[in-house]
């Protein structure tokens, strides 16, 4: 089955400063990726997702990355805010129709 | 529709206790997910359904553990004489199923196993 890797678990960066958390996955079947922000006490909720039939999307201050022959994927924050300090999750799927598999988590911290 | 509702949010239990969560998913989803989040770990699936259709579980998934959805709407997860390790966060997601891959997530209900 699928098996979904990221790096830092924990990133610390300054207010206005860029973060960037980078996953990777093991199935090449899967062309489904999610990025999801889990503030504390409550579940975690979809900020952006990327299909394998395009490389980059972004909307606002958040983008993400996808790379299918290297099988990885990043996420990318620019000028940075304190409202962006939470946990981040990376998932992969086939079609958005399996069961999303969550890699651990990255713990971002942004310092005013 | 105020989103993914989920009950009790908080269960302290006795080690060999049955518990039993309550999720109510947004109205017009048709897919129902069960994920277990522990401390510093990414959501573990558990299981699906589609409508009243359980699709699939995890083969992480003891026996003890039974989900059902009766009517397509609410779902139950049950878990039948808990153990220590059980102690985490139950999250409840819902989606449209159509492909979107979109998961609403309710705020979980989190167990402590005593």
């Amino acid at each position: 089955g699928e098996n979904v890797e990221q790096h830092p678990s924990t990133l610390s960066v300054q207010e206005g400063d860029s973060a960037v958390i980078k996953c990777t996955y093991s199935d090449s079947a899967s062309n489904y990726f999610p990025w999801y922000k889990q503030e504390l006490g409550k579940g975690p909720q979809l900020i952006i997702d990327i299909r394998s039939n395009v490389g980059e999307k972004k909307d606002q201050r958040i983008a993400v990355t996808l790379n299918k022959t290297a099988k990885h994927f990043s996420l990318h924050i620019t000028e940075t805010q304190p409202e962006d300090s939470a946990v981040y999750f990376c998932a992969a799927s086939y079609s958005g129709n399996t069961p999303l598999v969550f890699g651990k988590g990255t713990r971002l911290s942004v310092i005013a | 529709d105020t989103g993914v509702s989920q009950n009790p949010r908080h269960k302290i239990t006795k080690r060999g206790q049955n518990v039993t969560f309550r999720c109510d998913p947004i109205s017009e989803h048709n897919r129902l997910y069960w994920y277990r989040q522990t401390l510093g770990q990414g959501p573990e699936f558990l299981t699906y359904f589609q409508n009243e259709a359980q699709l699939e579980k995890s083969r992480l998934l003891s026996d003890r553990f039974s989900a059902e959805r009766p009517k397509g709407s609410f779902s139950t997860l049950e878990i039948q004489r808990t153990e220590q390790g059980d102690s985490a966060m139950y999250l409840c997601a819902s989606s449209l199923g159509s492909g979107t891959g979109e998961l609403f997530f309710g705020e979980g209900s989190r167990l402590t196993v005593l």
